[in-house]
């Protein structure tokens, strides 16, 4: 099995753009999809980007997702940040079992 | 729009056993893999099992292998999971999964605590 790697904390100012990285430890991270998931304060876990880079209905578009081959790894964008994004991430891919990344807080000064 | 809705989770003894449901509704279940997400009291996701559609085919994480089992009744779209010899490591809100691989998270989850 392969690991997903987070930072553990990002920072950035309202209406700012911030990245999260998820790069995985072995294995291509274009072979498997990667998930994203936010997880308010006292809330549970939903999905904010899917198959890479897919929007669910009703997330808003200031949320993307890319892969970066080179770097092995899967990046979330949060354009125009709001106080309301202020929230954990979570990434998530898979090879034979569901695989997630530790997570990372997302505060917005 | 996708649905699930977990229960049956409470306060157990070590040593105990539970078993959890997720209602699900708002898309085919008996199409599609299910599976079993839990989070430990401020800790990350941790995937916990999984199941075919069919429910021939299941995977366990290391951590619960040979004391859970996953299973689920098509014919009332719910998925269950049977949680034997519990730990005091197993607490937990155990949430259930759309999916198998590109998983879907989106219930409240239900809070298994093991404590004496």
């Amino acid at each position: 099995n392969f690991m997903l790697t987070q930072p553990h904390s990002v920072s950035g100012s309202p209406g700012k753009a911030v990245n999260i990285s998820c790069t995985r430890s072995s294995g291509s991270i274009a072979s498997t999809y990667v998930q994203w998931f936010q997880q308010r304060p006292g809330s549970a876990p939903t999905t904010v980007i899917y198959d890479d880079n897919q929007r669910p209905s009703g997330v808003p578009d200031r949320f993307s997702g890319s892969i970066d081959s080179s770097s092995n790894s899967a990046s979330l964008t949060i354009s125009g940040l709001k106080t309301e994004d202020e929230a954990d991430y979570y990434c998530q891919s898979s090879d034979s079992r569901v695989i997630f990344g530790g997570g990372t807080r997302l505060t917005v000064l | 729009e996708v649905q699930l809705l977990e229960s049956g989770g409470g306060l157990v003894q070590p040593g105990g056993s539970l078993r959890l449901s997720c209602a699900v509704s708002g898309f085919t279940f008996s199409t599609y893999a299910m599976s079993w997400v839990r989070q430990a009291p401020g800790k990350g996701l941790e995937w916990v099992s999984g199941l075919s559609a069919s429910g021939g085919s299941t995977s366990y994480a290391d951590s619960v292998k040979g004391r859970f089992t996953i299973s689920r009744d098509n014919s009332k779209n719910t998925l269950f999971l049977q949680m034997n010899s519990l730990r005091v490591e197993d607490t937990a809100v155990y949430y259930c999964a759309k999916g198998r691989t590109t998983v879907t998270l989106g219930g409240q989850g239900t809070l298994v605590t093991v404590s004496s």
